[in-house]
């Protein structure tokens, strides 16, 4: 079964320390990679995407994600969190088949950035 | 510029009544999603609509009805009620073209049946 995996429910950092968000999945041929931000009683808002080409994506307010192929991986980074990046990631996945238009979403991390 | 609109924010029902929850795109999109968020579970696909006139099963779509009225509006239909579709919904839309993907939300509908 296609799936993806956030495996932790909360991630703690403190403000200016770098932050990464681990993201896996396990979907069949190349599939459009995504991350998505939830501020509170918010919808989801899209931060970045992976396509095609570099391994390393860089996104809005200051995210970048890392996509690692070998191990079907695509961490979210930050070089220097703030304190109003705290707020609930997913990651999301697209298989690129044609014709297929779902998305498979992790069950979401919750970052909180400590002054 | 007002995205994906849904209506209601907030609703209470009881067990067994049915109620419509509406959703509007202005982006011209083709494809359109609805969701149910619930806690420790992510996201997780009612129905979608792949374009206008067309509309397939997620994940979970028992209990639900969906209609995509023209290319702007998608809605979800909840027949009769229960507990276990307590949860917050969230309507989607995208463009459907691969180049262009992603996915544009709605500020949701927190949803409480009693």
């Amino acid at each position: 079964a296609q799936s993806v995996a956030q495996p932790e429910d909360q991630v703690n950092v403190a403000e200016g320390n770098p932050l990464t968000v681990k993201c896996t999945y396990s979907v069949s041929g190349n599939p459009y990679l995504f991350w998505y931000v939830q501020y509170p009683n918010r919808g989801l808002q899209f931060l970045l995407k992976y396509i095609t080409g570099d391994n390393l994506v860089k996104g809005s307010y200051g995210f970048e994600a890392e996509f690692n192929k070998s191990q079907t991986s695509f961490h979210l980074k930050k070089p220097s969190a703030l304190v109003s990046d705290s707020a609930l990631y997913f990651c999301a996945v697209r298989p690129r088949t044609s014709g297929t238009y779902k998305y498979i979403f992790g069950t979401g991390t919750r970052l909180k950035v400590l002054a | 510029n007002a995205g994906v609109t849904q209506t209601p924010k907030f609703q209470v029902l009881k067990t067994g009544q049915s109620m419509t929850l509406q959703c509007a795109q202005d982006m011209n999109h083709n494809s359109m999603y609805w969701y149910r968020q619930d806690p420790g579970m992510g996201l997780r696909l009612i129905y979608y609509s792949a374009s206008e006139g067309t509309t397939d099963k997620g994940e979970v779509p028992n209990g639900y009805n969906v209609s995509r009225l023209n290319k702007r509006e998608f809605s979800l239909r909840l027949e009769s009620a229960a507990p276990s579709q307590t949860s917050v919904y969230f309507c989607a839309s995208s463009a459907g073209e691969a180049w262009n993907e992603k996915l544009f939300f709605g500020s949701g509908t927190q949803l409480s049946v009693l």
